[in-house]
């Protein structure tokens, strides 16, 4: 069974500082993978999709990018983080084909911007 | 533009009383429907899709497409069903996965 790890789990950055957050994929090869933001008042909104290694697709105009180095790894980056940045951040990876199938989220990463 | 509403934020009830979280989207054929529920603590994770007809935890959700409507109904709540719900759905008709959900909603039960 897939199993997603995301790190770091919780994270305090002043404004303007920089922001990494790493997303492994365990269990399967040729994932799909999605970055989502969880905002208070505002559901799970879709950042990010990436069908392969290289591939990412921006959902949102937004201050973060993201980028995948590897078929598991995919990672939330953002050279200069601002205030509404902050929220809580999930990873996720699709398992089985078309649209039926189901997202398993990583555990999270909560970011605040101070 | 798609789009899943949840129009509840909160639903409080008490233990063994029915419950139904609300969901609606907006037209497209004939949708794929899902709910995730995250509970304390846990990840967010996958509790019914309207393909597969389950029941699971003793919740049921029926697509309604004259209302355009999914909701998620249990006829007696458990304490241990407190926590967040959303509905959700595929985000266009591409095979990349991807689903749009809805605000989510908090459901609370109480003793």
């Amino acid at each position: 069974s897939q199993t997603i790890h995301q790190w770091p789990a919780t994270l305090v950055q002043p404004v303007g500082s920089p922001l990494s957050l790493e997303c492994t994929v365990e269990g399967t090869s040729n994932p799909n993978l999605y970055w989502y933001r969880q905002a208070a008042g505002r559901g799970l909104q879709l950042l990010f999709y990436s069908v392969g290694i290289g591939q990412i697709s921006s959902e949102v105009p937004q201050n973060l990018s993201a980028s995948r180095p590897q078929d598991r790894q995919f990672i939330l980056s953002s050279k200069k983080l601002l205030l509404s940045d902050s929220g809580f951040y999930l990873c996720a990876s699709r398992f089985g084909t078309g649209n039926t199938g189901e997202l398993f989220f990583g555990e999270g990463s909560r970011l605040t911007v101070l | 533009a798609q789009r899943v509403t949840q129009p509840e934020k909160l639903l409080s009830v008490f233990k063994g009383a029915p419950v139904e979280l609300k969901c609606n989207y907006s037209y497209s054929g004939s949708p794929e429907l899902f709910w995730y529920v995250q509970y304390s603590r846990q990840r967010l994770q996958l509790l019914l899709r309207h393909i597969s007809r389950e029941s699971i935890k003793g919740f049921t959700a029926d697509l309604n497409k004259g209302e355009t409507s999914f909701h998620l109904k249990k006829p007696f709540a458990q304490e241990e069903d407190s926590a967040m719900y959303y509905c959700a759905r595929p985000h266009g008709s591409s095979n990349t996965g991807k689903l749009i959900f809805g605000q989510g909603t908090t459901l609370q039960v109480k003793p």
